[in-house]
């Protein structure tokens, strides 16, 4: 089975573009799981999906970023604009209902912004 | 609060030398906790993980973890390392908030090797 996949796998864009993540989660899994990590904040759980449904957004930075998943095997996270302190790794993640927490890991997509 | 503590950034041993990785935990019910693995570049896979019943799980790559209620520890260990353990190693527990389930990582603790 193919894992979670992320694309770009490494993006860099300059300050004030507009970068879009992609992922599509493991096919049956019903939740999908935005995370960002940086040597100074670690790993942060950005925002959740249920059945395609945004469910906690507290996690997201500032209103520059936004998340969707127009169906049960994509999402994209958009920032608009980039600015160099959103450099990081981002992460998407997905599981299925009643798998008691258990989340798989995509590749990641590494942002540099200059 | 639910939190994770991982008190030791980096470890450093030797190839061959046993490993163990420390993680305390903050949770109110019997937690579902997770012990995950970062090679550099990659993302996080699952080493192990406990819900219930046997304190001692056993993982993949000659990992185990140890459950300790009473010291609210779930603590990583293997007997041998290899060169190829070096990676960085997340401890994670299972939170219910809102009527959903999310995780609650760890700092990490990253793992140097030396031959």
């Amino acid at each position: 089975d193919a894992g979670v996949i992320q694309s770009p796998r490494h993006e860099v864009t300059e300050m004030g573009q507009e970068v879009t993540l992609r992922c599509k989660p493991i096919s049956g899994h019903d939740y999908l799981f935005w995370y960002r990590q940086t040597m100074m904040r670690g790993l942060e759980l950005l925002i959740y999906f249920n059945n395609n449904v945004p469910i906690d957004d507290s996690g997201m930075p500032e209103d520059r970023f936004s998340a969707k998943m127009p169906n049960a095997s994509f999402s994209t996270l958009k920032i608009q604009p980039s600015e160099p302190r959103d450099s990081a790794v981002y992460f998407c993640a997905s599981r299925v209902s009643g798998s008691s927490y258990e989340q798989y890991f995509g590749p990641g997509t590494r942002l540099t912004v200059t | 609060a639910q939190s994770v503590t991982q008190p030791d950034i980096h470890i450093t041993v030797s190839e061959g030398a046993s490993l163990e990785l420390r993680c305390n935990y903050s949770y109110g019910a019997t937690p579902y906790l997770f012990w995950y693995v970062q090679s550099p570049g990659q993302g996080l896979q699952l080493l192990l993980k406990y819900f219930s019943g046997d304190t001692l799980v056993q993982g993949i790559k000659g990992f185990e973890a140890e459950f300790k209620r009473s010291q609210s520890s779930f603590n990583l260990r293997k007997p041998s390392v290899h060169w190829s353990d070096a990676a960085e190693y997340f401890c994670a527990v299972g939170a219910f908030s809102g009527g959903y389930n999310k995780l609650i990582f760890g700092a990490g603790t990253r793992l140097a090797v030396h031959p």
